[in-house]
């Protein structure tokens, strides 16, 4: 069975501040992860995956992600943040390729950005 | 635009009285989901269909039925809602069941339950 947790339950940082979102999964098969994006009221928006090749992952919006399978991490990243950066964000893990695509889902990280 | 619809945006319902929530998308999608996110809550997949084969997870309350009439609309039925089941409701779809389709979400049903 697959888990992610989200380390931050909440982030807040300053415009064009960096910021790292952490995220740590268990799987005892091969995995594949995902960050997603929720704004106020809306549903999930895919930032990027990782599904295998390079472990650096560039995603819409200025993020990246990295894979580190000895950490079991994929923290999300992005170097200068904007006020329209504010949303919850969930980090994903599927563990398996072939059958339905069943992502188990984080606690999410709300992510605030201050003027 | 191609895009996945939820209506309502905003459902109240009373305690025990049956509610339909509804999605549509113009994607074409073969798989369509239908997940529950209650409040400060990661989404929980209640259950998918691919095409017309409907799947069912283990531990989705027998209160919950879905219906999917041809590829565009799937209903989410909720025969008997309690208080519990107050929450935001996101239907998705996918192109396949490959973990690399992406899934696409909609805006999501918000249901209060008096």
């Amino acid at each position: 069975a697959q888990s992610v947790t989200q380390l931050d339950s909440q982030v807040p940082v300053f415009e064009e501040a960096p910021v790292e979102l952490r995220c740590n999964y268990s799987s005892s098969v091969s995995v594949y992860l995902f960050w997603y994006v929720q704004y106020p009221n809306q549903g999930l928006q895919l930032l990027l995956k990782y599904l295998s090749g390079s472990t650096l992952v560039k995603g819409i919006n200025g993020f990246e992600a990295e894979f580190n399978k000895s950490q079991t991490s994929f923290h999300l990243r992005k170097p200068s943040v904007h006020i329209s950066d504010t949303a919850e964000y969930f980090c994903a893990v599927s563990g398996s390729r072939q059958g339905a695509q069943k992502l188990v889902f984080g606690q999410g990280t709300r992510l605030t950005i201050n003027p | 635009d191609a895009m996945v619809i939820q209506n309502p945006r905003y459902q109240v319902t009373q305690f025990g009285k049956p509610v339909t929530l509804s999605c549509s998308q113009t994607l074409n999608h073969n798989v369509m989901y239908w997940y529950q996110q209650k409040s400060s809550q990661a989404p929980k997949l209640l259950f998918h269909y691919y095409d017309k084969d409907f799947n069912n997870e283990a531990d989705t309350p027998d209160n919950f039925q879905s219906r999917r009439p041809n590829t565009s609309f799937c209903f989410l039925d909720i025969r008997s809602p309690g208080l519990g089941d107050a929450a935001m409701y996101l239907c998705a779809t996918s192109g396949g069941l490959a973990v690399y389709n992406e899934q696409f979400f909609g805006p999501g049903t918000r249901l209060t339950v008096l």
